[in-house]
């Protein structure tokens, strides 16, 4: 079946702009996970999803970070005002459930960059 | 702390080598510790988890809780190994891998 799959692939914006991620998870999976890998770094966990909730948004690093995933399947990462900080790869995963002894699939990513 | 760490960022082997890839964790009890890896131009994906004590693509990982290591072996390197390979341990609340920096693995004939 299909995969995690990412929206857009590459983005590229100006610094103070507003910015949409989309994730599209592995159908049936109730679980989302957002992440943000940086140059040289793994990846680093911003956001958890069970269902519609947020149910972990403890690696969000500000409050111009936020996403939401309205009907339990797509979510939406959104970034305002961005900063030449913020350019990374943004990375969606989902699990079937959630919590330990899963596997968590991954996306391709979307490469942010801000000029 | 939870923390992981992969002190190599880079190991070069040739083929038909041993390969160890070192992971050490910080954790407060049971640790669930995985292995990730990034084939070039590939997406994130599962190579093994210690709970399942599998052998997959002829590598294995043992937890050592005396060292809080969860090293990546393989006593044979093939060119197809090349990758970047990411240790991860599931945080204590169960939400989220806390990932290392990674390792390159370049494997040459």
């Amino acid at each position: 079946g299909a995969g995690v799959s990412q929206t857009p692939s590459n983005k590229v914006t100006e610094k103070g702009k507003y910015v949409e991620l989309r994730c599209d998870p592995i159908s049936g999976h109730t679980a989302l996970y957002w992440y943000r890998q940086s140059l040289g770094q793994g990846p680093e966990f911003l956001i958890y999803f069970q269902g519609t909730g947020a149910a972990d948004d403890s690696g969000l690093p500000n409050d111009r970070f936020f996403a939401v995933r309205p009907e339990g399947s797509v979510s939406t990462l959104k970034i305002q005002r961005t900063e030449r900080g913020d350019s990374a790869v943004y990375l969606c995963a989902s699990s079937l459930k959630g919590g330990a002894h899963e596997t968590q699939y991954f996306g391709p990513g979307t490469r942010l960059l801000v000029l | 702390a939870q923390r992981v760490t992969q002190p190599e960022k880079l190991l070069s082997v040739f083929k038909g080598a041993p390969v160890e890839l070192k992971c050490n964790y910080s954790y407060s009890g049971s640790p669930e510790l995985f292995w990730y890896v990034q084939y070039s131009r590939q997406r994130l994906q599962l190579l093994l988890r210690h709970i399942s004590r599998e052998s997959i693509k002829g590598f294995t990982a043992d937890l050592n809780k005396g060292e809080t290591s969860f090293h990546l072996k393989k006593p044979f390197a093939q060119e197809e190994d090349s990758a970047m390979y990411y240790c991860a341990l599931l945080n204590q609340a169960g939400t989220a891998l806390i990932f290392g920096k990674g390792t390159t693995l370049s494997v040459s004939s």
